[in-house]
């Protein structure tokens, strides 16, 4: 089945950093990805990860992926005040060609000044 | 939010009233989705369209209708039989160059119905 899993909350003071993990069960998904959803808005993509990549970094995002243990994390180094957001995680199943995602449950991070 | 337009942003209604919520595209793009989003739940999809003038049920199409009559535009139907109406709707499009099942999404629309 399909299911993607994250916690719900993760509080962090500002300049530290950040981690928000994820689990999946799709394993043949062949991207993986990080939304953020800044209050009332829709989300933006912040990065994504091929599934052949063990680790991918973006400035202050570090996307770390384990495939033996369908686990995914998202590390922000330097959290600020902005950063303060649901970050969703999601996957695209390999099998299904319609582009779905399938989306986690999204995490809350509040950043304390 | 690109070029993707949903409106109207917030949106009231009175228990069995149909309402349509627009979304509109600029990007070109193939593929159009709907998602419903509770709080602590995450996304979930109602409907989702590939081509023009064909769409598939998502996991929670009940009470929902779509039309996919032009390209750019992907109008949902929230009928008088979905039980739970009120939610933050958010359309999204992809199906671009790549990577392959990145979405884009619209700046969502919330539906309280009274």
């Amino acid at each position: 089945g399909e299911d993607v899993e994250q916690s719900l909350f993760l509080s962090v003071r500002e300049g530290d950093s950040s981690v928000i993990n994820c689990t999946y069960t799709d394993s043949s998904s062949t991207y993986l990805y990080w939304y953020k959803q800044e209050p009332g808005a829709g989300l933006q993509l912040l990065t994504y990860i091929f599934s052949n990549m063990d680790m991918k970094q973006d400035q202050r995002l570090t996307v770390l992926l384990n495939k033996k243990d369908k686990h995914l994390s998202l590390r922000i180094a330097d959290t600020q005040t902005g950063d303060s957001a649901i970050y969703f995680c999601a996957e695209s199943p390999q099998m299904d060609s319609s582009y779905k995602l399938i989306f986690g449950s999204g995490t809350r991070l509040l950043v304390r000044p | 939010d690109g070029g993707i337009t949903q409106s109207p942003k917030y949106l009231f209604r009175k228990e069995g009233q149909n309402v349509t919520l627009s979304c509109e595209q600029n990007l070109n793009h193939d593929a159009m989705y709907w998602y419903r989003q509770d709080p602590g739940q995450g996304l979930r999809l109602i409907y989702y369209s590939q081509i023009v003038n064909d769409f598939q049920k998502g996991d929670i199409a009940e009470g929902y209708s779509v039309s996919r009559e032009k390209k750019e535009s992907f109008p949902l139907t929230v009928t008088s039989a979905q039980k739970n109406p009120t939610a933050f709707y958010l359309c999204a499009t992809g199906g671009g160059l790549a990577p392959v099942g990145e979405q884009y999404f619209g700046p969502g629309t919330r539906l309280t119905v009274t």
